[in-house]
């Protein structure tokens, strides 16, 4: 079975600078793997996924991630914060099977100062 | 616009009681799923359903029920059997292998 694993819960940026949000996964072959966003109070929003070909995935809001497969790693970064990127990022994974199931991170709170 | 409908936003029980949030999707997507979502825990997999008229349990099945009568339309019941079940409620939909998810706005159910 396919898990990930976020690391860091909480994660405080200055506006302007780096956002790095980590998620590594395990599975036996390269899955499927994806970015949402979740505003206070709604639902989930796809930022970016993984399926296959290039393994630098463009998404909404200037937020990119990166597949490596030595790594088992999809981390995601936007290179200037801005104060609305303030939420909770969820990484989630599924495998190549007819198994249409996503596991999903715990989660990283993303807090932006200004 | 295509979608996923829940109802309602905000919802309240009573103890001993049975409670049913709707969902409802007009984009075609095969599979439906509800999620339970807490703080600090993520999102736990609840029942999903790949097809009409079949549905799994997912990972926190007990005191829940679901049905599957139509492609468009997945209710949860929250029966009395579930004995923690404030939280926020979320149904998602998705397209056949490749798609991901995409998210109503939500549940949040308060027992009283």
């Amino acid at each position: 079975a396919q898990s990930v694993t976020q690391l860091g819960s909480h994660v405080s940026v200055s506006e302007g600078a780096l956002v790095l949000l980590r998620c590594n996964y395990s599975s036996s072959v390269p899955p499927y793997l994806f970015w949402y966003v979740q505003y206070p109070n709604q639902g989930l929003q796809l930022l970016l996924k993984y399926t296959t070909g290039a393994t630098l995935v463009k998404g909404i809001n200037g937020f990119e991630a990166e597949f490596k497969k030595s790594e088992t790693s999809f981390h995601l970064t936007k290179p200037s914060a801005h104060m609305s990127d303030a939420a909770e990022y969820f990484c989630a994974v599924r495998g190549r099977s007819n198994d249409y199931k996503l596991s999903f991170g715990a989660g990283t709170t993303v807090t932006v100062r200004a | 616009d295509g979608g996923i409908t829940q109802s309602p936003k905000y919802l309240f029980r009573k103890e001993g009681q049975n409670v049913t949030l709707s969902c409802e999707q007009n984009l075609n997507h095969d599979a439906m799923y509800w999620y339970r979502q807490d703080p600090g825990q993520g999102l736990r997999l609840i029942y999903y359903s790949q097809i009409v008229n079949d549905f799994q349990k997912g990972d926190i099945a007990e005191g829940y029920s679901v049905s599957r009568e139509k492609k468009e339309s997945f209710p949860l019941t929250v029966t009395s059997a579930q004995k923690n079940p404030t939280a926020f409620y979320l149904c998602a939909s998705s397209p056949s292998r490749g798609g991901g998810y995409t998210f109503g706005s939500g549940t949040r159910l308060t027992v009283v």
